[in-house]
């Protein structure tokens, strides 16, 4: 089974200082893993996500996130906050199947506050 | 290209009614899923429909069923509504096979509230 925890519900960080938002996954297979960013009243829009291949990945607006088997982690990432990075984060993971289709599980989500 | 898009925005029902939920996925997708986001949690998996079948189910009660249409739409029905189902529903698009499938494109959702 595949599960997600995303450590800490709340951040706060100063506008400029490093965002680190974390995620750690369970799952019995090597796993596919996602962040996603839900702002007010919104849907999700994809960040970035690991497959396979390189471990650190890059994704939109200077987010990255390294996957780390060993820590079973993949912590989001951006050296400097700005005020529109104020939003809902959540990570999830899926399993690849051998037929088609996947299904996701999210972590509960983690509210990051810019203290301008 | 179209995004995914869904309708009606807001829905208010009563407990014990039914509803329909509807889902255009993004151009050339053929894969959808759909969620229940409750407040201040993450989405949960209700189920996915690949090519007008279901393809994988969550951990919800038979009143929660789906359709996908040959133009690979997608509804979600709800059953004898409870004041627990009240939710963001999101629909989430992708192409159905391989490594892009893991790419799932979500709709703005559907807000509904039971009273």
């Amino acid at each position: 089974a595949q599960s997600v925890t995303q450590l800490g519900s709340h951040v706060s960080v100063s506008e400029g200082a490093l965002v680190l938002l974390r995620c750690n996954y369970s799952s019995s297979v090597p796993p596919y893993l996602f962040w996603y960013v839900q702002y007010p009243n919104q849907g999700l829009q994809l960040l970035l996500k690991y497959t396979t291949g390189a471990t650190l990945v890059k994704g939109i607006n200077g987010f990255e996130a390294e996957f780390k088997k060993s820590e079973t982690s993949f912590h989001l990432t951006k050296p400097s906050a700005h005020m529109s990075d104020a939003a809902e984060y959540f990570c999830a993971v899926t399993r690849p199947r051998t037929n088609t289709g996947n299904q996701f599980y999210f972590g509960t989500g983690t509210s990051l506050t810019v203290i301008p | 290209e179209t995004g995914v898009t869904q309708s009606p925005t807001h829905l208010i029902k009563t407990r014990g009614q039914q509803v329909t939920l509807r889902c255009s996925s993004q151009s050339g997708h053929n894969t959808v899923s759909w969620y229940q986001q409750a407040l201040g949690q993450g989405p949960q998996f209700i189920f996915q429909y690949y090519r007008e079948e279901e393809n994988g189910r969550g951990n919800f009660p038979p009143r929660f069923s789906g359709l996908q249409f040959p133009n690979y739409s997608s509804e979600l029905n709800v059953n004898a509504l409870e004041l627990d189902d009240s939710a963001l529903y999101l629909c989430a698009s992708s192409l159905g096979a391989g490594a892009s499938s893991y790419e799932q494109y979500f709709g703005p959702g559907t807000r509904l509230t039971v009273t």
